[in-house]
């Protein structure tokens, strides 16, 4: 597979569970994302990591969970969320963390519906 | 703050016109780059154009141009020959030269009709 892989597509889940959102990248960038799509907002920066370390969390509440085990994994685990988290999750990388000469290549992104 | 602001949110033209989306933005910085992004309804982003704000010379990619006016901070898209397959979400971004986060506009629904 070539560029930016999401898993899964779309996720219902209550508000009890824990699951987990996967991003893979085979671009051999060294800087991942997550950014959160709401209808009729922006798009939100969530987190970034950079060689594996966490460099912004964009005032996240806590039943999100990153984790970045590589520079090619990303992970957003999700507890006790509520109705209003859900949304599109997008995932994207670039070649290094600072952006302008670097651009972000997004993936398809994940449906999440909190019940 | 870094805002990016897109004031038309939907637009519809036929097909071969050609059709400008809207971009403003406001920042005190003086390096920066600017981006289009295109979200199909398969969801995925893809990067359309960049712009340096260094540059005087506006960007181009095939069929898609910018006008970019640094003293008003605008920045539209021009789409030539429109084709169906530009229907999409259309954002306008920005980003500190060197920072890590991108800020992107509302958006402007495009649909090319046949």
């Amino acid at each position: 597979e070539t560029g930016v892989t999401q898993t899964p597509r779309h996720l219902v889940m209550g508000m009890t569970n824990k699951k987990s959102l996967k991003c893979e990248q085979h671009l051999g960038h060294n800087a991942m994302y997550w950014y959160k799509q709401s209808a009729k907002k922006p798009l939100e920066l969530m987190f970034v990591y950079n060689f594996k370390e966490q460099t912004e969390n964009n005032s996240v509440p806590s039943r999100f969970s990153p984790e970045c085990p590589n520079s090619s994994h990303l992970f957003l685990h999700l507890h006790t969320l509520q109705p209003e988290d859900s949304a599109l999750y997008l995932c994207a990388s670039s070649q290094e963390g600072w952006l302008g000469a670097n651009v972000l290549t997004f993936g398809a992104g994940s449906r999440l519906t909190v019940l | 703050a870094q805002t990016v602001t897109q004031s038309q949110p939907e637009m519809s033209v036929q097909e071969a016109e050609t059709v400008t989306l809207s971009c403003t933005y406001d920042t005190s910085e003086n390096n920066y780059y600017l981006f289009w992004y295109k979200q199909p309804p398969s969801r995925q982003m893809i990067l359309v154009i960049r712009q340096e704000a260094y540059k005087q010379q506006n960007a181009t990619e095939n069929r898609f141009s910018v006008n970019f006016q640094k003293a008003a901070k605008s920045f539209s898209l021009k789409i030539s020959d429109s084709q169906l397959g530009d229907t999409a979400m259309y954002f306008c971004a920005y980003v500190i030269q060197g920072a890590q986060k991108l800020v992107f506009g509302q958006g402007t629904r495009l649909t090319i009709n046949p």
